[in-house]
């Protein structure tokens, strides 16, 4: 089945700084990434996806790249600012039994942004 | 739009006792929840998938007596812990999406259940 490996664990930067997380996944049949951040106690928020027709993708301060050759996508963020630490999860999409498909969740990455 | 509400939104039971937290997507139509299992300072553990009017589909591990999932409509997902005890402890969070392809496989997340079982 599919597995999702998200690096680093733990990333500190310095407000302005950019923030690089880095995810591998197995199957080869994904053609789904998600990114989700969550604040303490909070939801998991979608900030960007990207599917496998395309290698890149942006949205303001955010951006996500795709190597489907070597199976692994990376969240972007640039220009951080203190209300970007969180924990950021990366997800694959994967087939699930029965037809249905369903995310594999990376381990997470906790962001912290020092002013 | 696509907010997806729980409750309740924590509970404190004693051991031994059922415990049942429901997902409601308020503004779409969710073909498909999924219900996952948060430790502390951990990732998302899926625990099963549930589409409507079917039965649900559970991950490896899981016991699906210790954890029944219905999903008895299109906006409506009840996960019910039986039997509660203190390792089933952990902060649950339900998921909805309205489709399986494009925008309409996005999941959006509920804000989650903390269970205590003492």
């Amino acid at each position: 089945g599919e597995n999702v490996e998200q690096h680093p664990s733990t990333l500190s930067v310095q407000e302005g700084d950019s923030a690089v997380i880095k995810c591998t996944y197995s199957d080869s049949a994904s053609n789904y990434f998600p990114w989700y951040k969550q604040e303490l106690g909070k939801r998991p928020q979608l900030i960007i996806d990207i599917r496998s027709n395309v290698g890149e993708k942006k949205d303001q301060r955010i951006a996500v790249t795709l190597n489907k050759t070597a199976k692994h996508f990376s969240l972007h963020i640039t220009e951080t600012q203190p209300e970007d630490s969180a924990v950021y999860f990366c997800a694959a999409k994967a087939l699930h039994s029965g037809g249905y498909n369903k995310l594999i969740f990376g381990a997470g990455t906790r962001l912290a942004v020092h002013p | 739009g696509a907010v997806v509400s729980q409750h309740p939104s924590w509970v404190i039971c004693k051991s031994g006792t059922s415990v049942k937290i429901e997902c409601r997507s308020l503004d779409f139509q969710a073909t498909t929840m999924f219900w996952y299992r948060q430790f502390p300072k951990q990732s998302l553990m899926l625990m099963a998938t549930s589409n409507e009017g079917s039965k649900a589909t559970y991950e490896q591990g899981v016991e699906k007596d210790k954890f029944l999932i219905n999903h008895a409509s299109l906006t409506l997902s009840t996960l019910t812990v039986t039997s509660a005890h203190p390792e089933d402890s952990s902060f649950y969070i339900c998921s909805a999406r309205m489709g399986l392809a494009g925008t309409q496989e996005t999941q959006y997340f509920g804000p989650g259940t903390r269970l205590l079982v003492l």
